[in-house]
């Protein structure tokens, strides 16, 4: 079936620095890309979303890019702060049997040092 | 505020228990959906409403029974669950089930099962 790897599963990085989650996805008709932040106790937190018809998006600190072809897309998070720890889970839309579904990666707990 | 209301935030229960996990969303949106989230694996749909139809059980054991009175409502029916049912479960909404809506979480119910 359709599945979204995700990489790395735990990032450390220091405050300041820029921090990059990498996913793939195997359905090629996804268009549908978003980016969720989960913190400890709360459910996932929409953060971006990029759709099929764009390569990049940006939000402030953070940006979003899609590769089609190689059916990559990538999280981007600039000049990072503590608050930014937190979980991280990409997922693609399904297609198949219709509805709007989402699959999602495993995760990646982003770690911000001071 | 996520907009999404999810209760209780935490369950314990034996496996010969009933009991129901309630979820209210204030977005106007009309889909509704549950979630399994477990430790180190991907977030699992279980169900989805659309305009109150289920449109979507991804092959959910019938331990689990949803409930979806009003496009604002969705409840989560629990009976005679197992240990491996322990789990955070997620309900989110979205303005409707179409194609790359974007989906919003509440922050869960956290349900152990002894």
């Amino acid at each position: 079936g359709e599945n979204v790897e995700q990489h790395p599963s735990t990032l450390s990085v220091q405050e300041g620095d820029s921090a990059v989650i990498k996913c793939t996805y195997s359905d090629s008709a996804s268009n549908y890309f978003p980016w969720y932040k989960q913190e400890l106790g709360k459910g996932p937190q929409l953060i971006i979303d990029i759709r099929s018809n764009v390569g990049e998006k940006k939000d402030q600190r953070i940006a979003v890019t899609l590769n089609k072809t190689a059916k990559h897309f990538s999280l981007h998070i600039t000049e990072t702060q503590p608050e930014d720890s937190a979980v991280y889970f990409c997922a693609a839309n399904i297609l198949t049997g219709g509805g709007n579904k989402l699959t999602f990666g495993t995760g990646t707990q982003l770690k911000v040092e001071l | 505020e996520t907009g999404v209301t999810q209760t209780p935030r935490h369950l314990v229960m034996g496996m010969t228990n009933k009991k129901s996990l309630k979820c209210e969303q204030h977005l106007g949106h009309n889909a509704m959906y549950w979630y399994k989230q477990s430790a180190k694996k991907p977030l699992e749909l279980m169900f989805v409403y659309n305009f109150k139809e289920q449109t979507e059980n991804n092959s959910v054991p019938s331990r689990f029974s949803p409930e979806c009175p009003n496009s604002s409502h969705l409840f989560l029916h629990l009976h005679t669950l197992q240990p491996e049912d322990s789990a955070l479960y997620l309900c989110a909404s979205s303005q409707d089930g179409g194609v790359s809506q974007p989906q919003h979480f509440g922050d869960g119910t956290r349900l152990s099962i002894l």
